[in-house]
């Protein structure tokens, strides 16, 4: 099993660009997440998938969507980056049953430059 | 306003002997602690967590303290070894929430 996937691992981008980033779990989990951390800082959550067809704002939703694609697969898009976007973003994703005790198992990140 | 605290932002210990990594809350309404380790480059890994009902848990050389009252835990890494050496999150989650809420993370050095 591959756990969590995440692409691009690295991406440069000008100011006012888009682009999707891509999550991928082969766990057969219900609950999937997306998370940024800056330096110096914990991680934040970006927004959430409880179960697939349904999705939630975290702490920092604004300038980001998200699409749940299917079961296996949720994306982060930026529609017009922006130079505070810089970030390193990680994807989770969480078994099935309430959220009681679920542990989140993250992605390797994907690095974002916005210049 | 930070809800979940690591003040310390580093941490040196000589290989073999206790690291002791804290971890303060302000939330009385988180009730399940995790504690997540991060090597460069890479996502974080869990490591080891406890729920409000208990006030320890055991993983091998991990050991996690939850203390209510004084909202505070702290995770026991004994003995402690070269490849411990990363960046510890603690992270704590309210009760039927999804949210985990992180700590700023502590900087782990095992001297060998």
């Amino acid at each position: 099993n591959a756990g969590v996937t995440q692409t691009p691992k690295f991406q440069v981008l000008k100011t006012g660009q888009s682009m999707t980033l891509q999550c991928a779990q082969d766990m057969n989990h219900n609950s999937m997440y997306w998370y940024r951390q800056d330096p110096g800082m914990g991680l934040r959550l970006i927004y959430y998938s409880a179960s697939e067809g349904t999705t939630d704002k975290g702490e920092v939703p604004n300038g980001y969507n998200v699409s749940r694609l299917n079961k296996r697969e949720f994306s982060l898009r930026l529609e017009s980056a922006a130079p505070s976007q810089t970030s390193v973003y990680f994807c989770a994703s969480s078994g099935g049953g309430t959220a009681a005790q679920e542990t989140q198992y993250f992605g390797p990140g994907t690095r974002l430059l916005v210049l | 306003d930070q809800q979940v605290k690591q003040n310390s932002p580093s941490l040196s210990v000589q290989e073999g002997r206790i690291s002791i990594l804290n971890c303060d809350y302000t939330n009385s309404m988180f009730d399940y602690f995790l504690w997540y380790k991060k090597y460069p480059a890479e996502g974080p890994t869990f490591l080891i967590s406890i729920s409000s009902i208990k006030d320890k848990n055991e993983d091998g050389r991990f050991t996690v303290f939850l203390n209510k009252s004084a909202k505070h835990l702290s995770l026991h890494i004994v003995p402690s070894q070269p490849g411990d050496s990363a960046v510890y999150f603690c992270a704590a989650r309210g009760a039927g929430s999804y949210q985990l809420t992180f700590g700023k993370g502590t900087k782990l050095s095992v001297i060998p």
